[in-house]
C-alpha cells in the first residue's frame, strides 16, 4: 500500500542553522508530493508540494525535490529562525485515488535563539 | 468569510453521547475530508466525500457518520463517542487536480469523558 516514513521528533535547532527533515515513501505510480506546516493550534497549510520527478517544490526559503530513484522528498531549508518552529507533515496523494492525501506521523521542529 | 470552518473549536462530551463535528467551506470545492490528529499517528483520514450525496471510508471510519447534503457543508457525527475518539479533529477541502492542495480547518479539539 501506500505510505510516507518521516524521520522522528523532536528536531531542535539554533537559529540561522540548516534543516534537513528527511521523508521517504512507498506507492504505486506517480504520486504527487506535499509538505504541510501546522503552526501551535492552528491547521495545517501547504508549504511546498511538487508533481512529478525532479520537480523542486519551494516556499519561504524551503525546498524539497521529488526523487523518484530513492522515493524521497526531504525537507531542506538553509537558515531557520526561531517563527519556523512547527510541526511538519509529508504527504503523498497517490495516482488514482482521488484527492485523498497520505500523510507521515509528522516531524516537530524547534528553533532556539 | 470566505475559507474553511469548523465548529465548535472545542468540545466536552460523556461517553455515550451523540456529538456532531461541523465543517463548512466557501470554495465549491468538490472534495471533503474529515482527519483525526492523535500523537504519535499523525493525521488519520476517517471520511471523506467526492462530492453531494457521495461519501466514502477512509482509514479509520468505524464510530464515525457522515452526510455531505450541499456541497459547502461535510458534518461528522459520532452516534455514541467513547474514550478513544478523545482527539483532534480537522476537515479539509480542495479540488481534483492532480496537484491540488487540500485547505484545512483550524480543528476542533473533542474530549470524551
Amino acid at each position: 500500500g501506500n505510505s510516507v516514513t518521516q524521520m522522528e521528533g523532536p528536531v531542535t535547532l539554533s537559529e540561522e542553522a540548516f534543516l534537513t527533515i528527511n521523508c521517504t515513501y512507498t506507492a504505486t505510480g506517480y504520486p504527487s508530493l506535499f509538505w504541510y506546516v501546522q503552526y501551535p493550534g492552528e491547521g495545517l497549510q501547504l508549504l511546498l508540494k511538487a508533481t512529478k520527478a525532479d520537480d523542486k517544490g519551494s516556499n519561504k526559503g524551503f525546498e524539497a525535490t521529488y526523487r523518484k530513484e530513492t522515493t524521497s522528498f526531504h525537507l531542506e531549508k538553509g537558515s531557520v529562525q526561531v517563527s519556523d518552529s512547527a510541526v511538519y507533515f509529508c504527504a503523498l496523494r497517490f495516482t488514482g485515488g482521488g484527492n485523498k492525501l497520505t500523510f507521515g506521523t509528522g516531524t516537530q521542529l524547534k528553533v532556539e535563539l | 468569510d470566505a475559507g474553511i470552518t469548523q465548529s465548535p473549536r472545542y468540545k466536552i462530551t460523556e461517553t455515550g453521547r451523540q456529538v456532531t463535528l461541523m465543517c463548512h467551506q466557501t470554495w465549491s470545492h468538490s472534495y471533503m475530508f474529515w482527519y483525526r490528529q492523535d500523537l504519535g499517528h499523525g493525521l488519520r483520514l476517517i471520511y471523506y466525500s467526492a462530492a453531494a450525496d457521495i461519501t466514502d471510508k477512509g482509514e479509520v471510519p468505524d464510530g464515525y457518520v457522515v452526510s455531505r447534503s450541499k456541497t459547502e457543508n461535510f458534518p461528522l457525527t459520532l452516534e455514541s463517542a467513547t474514550r478513544s475518539q478523545t482527539s483532534v479533529y480537522f476537515c479539509a477541502s480542495g479540488a481534483s487536480g492532480k496537484g491540488d492542495e487540500q485547505f484545512f480547518g483550524p480543528g476542533t479539539r473533542l474530549t470524551v469523558l
